[in-house]
């Protein structure tokens, strides 16, 4: 089974503040995890994934994620948050055998303000 | 084309009426997925095709939907005799399973479905 959890349902941050989205994930396998974005009124985005190798995985915007394994986490930061930047964000988790299909979590609004 | 279509972008429907939602994935996709997205709830798996291989069905909520994909490129997700509870914004997907894009999702802008 595979499953991910987003704490938060939304975060606020002034702009030009470092941001952090949370995400932790239980797989029973090794993770493939990813990040994706939904601005308002359109679709969904890939912004990045881990699939192997380096614990830091940067991204697309500016936008980078660590692996922990020890905490099942995979946390998505970015040093200086855009007013742009604010829409929904889903961490999501497949493994890396059976299921081929991401499981999403419930997402987490990001609200920057000027 | 470009990028993952989807039609109607928008449907509206009567309880119990039939619904067809049509995916034409990114042309090469061998892989393709439909999820659902309530308001304000994430993404809810539903069906995944990959090439030939029977499709992973375990998302559907109940046997009044079903999904095809003809010729590995279009597909169609059915609903049949729908319920209030249907309505949402249905998303397919597709990807390539290849190269730099592996595992990487590309998304259409998805089917708002109003059952009323």
């Amino acid at each position: 089974a595979q499953s991910v959890a987003q704490p938060e349902d939304q975060v606020n941050v002034a702009e030009g503040n470092p941001l952090t989205v949370k995400c932790t994930y239980s797989v029973s396998g090794n993770p493939y995890l990813f990040w994706y974005v939904q601005y308002p009124n359109r679709g969904l985005q890939f912004l990045l994934k881990y699939i192997t190798g380096d614990n830091l995985v940067k991204g697309s915007y500016g936008f980078e994620a660590e692996f922990n394994k020890s905490q099942t986490s995979f946390h998505l930061k970015k040093p200086s948050a855009l007013v742009s930047d604010s829409a929904l964000y889903f961490c999501a988790v497949i493994m890396d055998t059976g299921r081929r299909a991401l499981t999403f979590g419930s997402g987490t609004r990001l609200q920057v303000q000027p | 084309g470009a990028g993952v279509s989807q039609s109607p972008s928008n449907k509206v429907t009567e309880k119990g009426k039939d619904v067809e939602l049509r995916c034409d994935p990114i042309s090469g996709h061998t892989a393709l997925y439909w999820y659902r997205q309530s308001l304000g709830q994430g993404l809810e798996f539903l069906i995944y095709f990959q090439g030939n291989s029977a499709p992973d069905k375990s998302g559907l909520p109940s046997d009044r939907f079903s999904a095809e994909r003809t010729g590995g490129s279009v597909s169609t997700l059915t609903i049949q005799r729908t319920q209030q509870e249907d309505s949402a914004v249905y998303l397919c997907a597709s990807s390539s399973r290849a190269g730099t894009d592996y595992e990487k999702l590309f998304f259409g802008s998805g089917t708002q479905l109003s059952v009323l």
